[in-house]
């Protein structure tokens, strides 16, 4: 199984903020990543933050971490169609780099 | 502009034949990837190459090769042993091994006549 855990579905209406959730297993994680998957294409790095930081704010984006609860978030702010992607939380060990499945955000006029 | 280049972006395999997917970073990166993406999972390690000449299979490598000639390329031939080959292939590159994030191409959509 995974070892990334993300819920698999997110509906939202434009201009409301999206929050994709993540939780991870392995505490000693150092990094852990944000891509975008949009259809047909590759993973675009969004963000990432440092296990030892608790929020990181780029322009729409914030991540919030909880490391006691190995849990990750990532909100959207204003929320648009050019939105609407597969959202991938990844974390990164010494050696291994581990995804989730996906979180299939759908951006709703 | 430096980038990952996967070709072709589809291709089509009969049985029994085996394929090559390309993969060329201009990004001088040491470390190079290869991902399955079934849908509706993650992504699953078939290869990795930690540096030029050295490859270490993954989660999923039966069925498929690669070899690192060139810190460039990272070829991955997909053999008529892989039962199961389709699916869309991402190729990924990172400055060195040890978190780094990684970077993708746009894949390559592999199906079988």
């Amino acid at each position: 199984g995974e070892d990334v855990e993300q819920s698999l579905f997110l509906s939202v209406r434009e201009g409301d903020s999206s929050v994709i959730n993540c939780t991870y297993t392995d505490s000693s994680s150092t990094y852990l990543y944000w891509y975008k998957q949009e259809p047909g294409a590759g993973l675009q790095l969004l963000t990432y933050i440092f296990s030892n930081m608790d929020m990181k704010q780029d322009q729409r984006l914030t991540v919030l971490l909880n490391k006691k609860d190995k849990h990750l978030s990532l909100r959207i702010a204003d929320t648009q169609t050019g939105d609407s992607a597969i959202y991938f939380c990844a974390e990164s060990m010494s050696n291994d780099m581990r995804f989730g499945a996906g979180t299939r955000l759908t951006v709703k006029p | 502009d430096g980038g990952i280049t996967q070709s072709p972006k589809y291709l089509f395999r009969k049985e029994g034949q085996n394929v090559t997917l390309s993969c060329e970073q201009n990004l001088n990166h040491d470390a190079m990837y290869w991902y399955r993406q079934d849908p509706g999972q993650g992504l699953r390690l078939i290869y990795y190459s930690q540096i030029v000449n050295d490859f270490q299979k993954g989660d999923i490598a039966e069925g498929y090769s690669v070899s690192r000639e060139k810190k460039e390329s990272f070829p991955l031939t997909v053999t008529s042993a892989q039962k199961n080959p389709t699916a869309f292939y991402l190729c990924a590159s990172s400055m060195g091994f040890s978190n780094q994030p990684q970077h993708f191409g746009d894949g390559t959509r592999l199906s079988i006549l």
